[in-house]
């Protein structure tokens, strides 16, 4: 069972260029969620989405686009990276909107905007 | 004022010590509390969840104030692979279709032998 799968683990992007984080889970959730955490910081929600086909903003959704077409895939957009990109991001999952079962979250990608 | 504040430490024990994290939340609509941990350079992965009655888990104990707007966890007997940070997380559920989890900075706990 893989989980919450992000891909790619690392990436350097120069200012302007975009780029496709992908965020895949195999548990079946329908709640997953992107987040970004900068050093010494917490997570802040990027986006997330509560089905296929549903999306919705989170706390800092500027820069930033997703789609969610399958229940299992739930990509994010960077367009004209910015070094205030430059980051962790995470991609998780949960199955219940209690939250009792927690989230469960990808490895990550590490972005680094030049 | 942030949603969750924690003391970012750092805590620095030796082995077999009893060490305690605090956490303070701004809103009292908070729902569902947690203590997630994350190693360095990895995911978050959730620890335990926070009842209104505490509970406990192992070596580890979670006590959950209503009133205070305070969360804490306890790790008694510490152990090497307890060395890592410790994020206070906290759902306030504002009425739309989600519930939002707030994550804590974090406070990072190191254990030496």
């Amino acid at each position: 069972n893989a989980g919450v799968t992000q891909t790619p683990k690392f990436r350097i992007l120069k200012i302007g260029q975009s780029m496709t984080l992908q965020c895949t889970q195999d548990m079946n959730h329908n709640y997953m969620y992107w987040y970004r955490q900068d050093p010494g910081m917490g997570l802040k929600l990027i986006y997330y989405s509560v089905g296929a086909g549903i999306t919705d903003k989170g706390e800092v959704p500027n820069g930033y686009n997703v789609s969610r077409s399958t229940t299992e895939d739930f990509p994010l957009r960077l367009e004209l990276a910015a070094p205030s990109q430059t980051s962790v991001y995470f991609c998780a999952s949960s199955y219940s909107m209690s939250y009792s079962y927690g989230y469960t979250f990808g490895s990550g990608t590490r972005l680094t905007v030049v | 004022r942030k949603e969750v504040e924690q003391d970012p430490g750092p805590f620095n024990v030796p082995e077999g010590a009893t060490v305690a994290f605090n956490c303070t939340y701004s809103n009292s609509a908070s729902q569902s509390f947690f203590w997630y941990r994350q190693d360095c350079r990895k995911e978050p992965k959730l620890l335990m969840s926070v009842y209104s009655s505490g509970n406990e888990d192992g070596r580890f104990t979670a006590q959950l104030n209503r009133a205070s707007q305070y969360i804490s966890l306890l790790i008694r007997d510490s152990k090497l692979s307890d060395s890592a940070t410790y994020l206070c997380v906290v759902n306030i559920d504002r009425g739309s279709t989600l519930g939002r989890l707030y994550f804590g900075r974090g406070t990072q706990l190191t254990v030496w032998p």
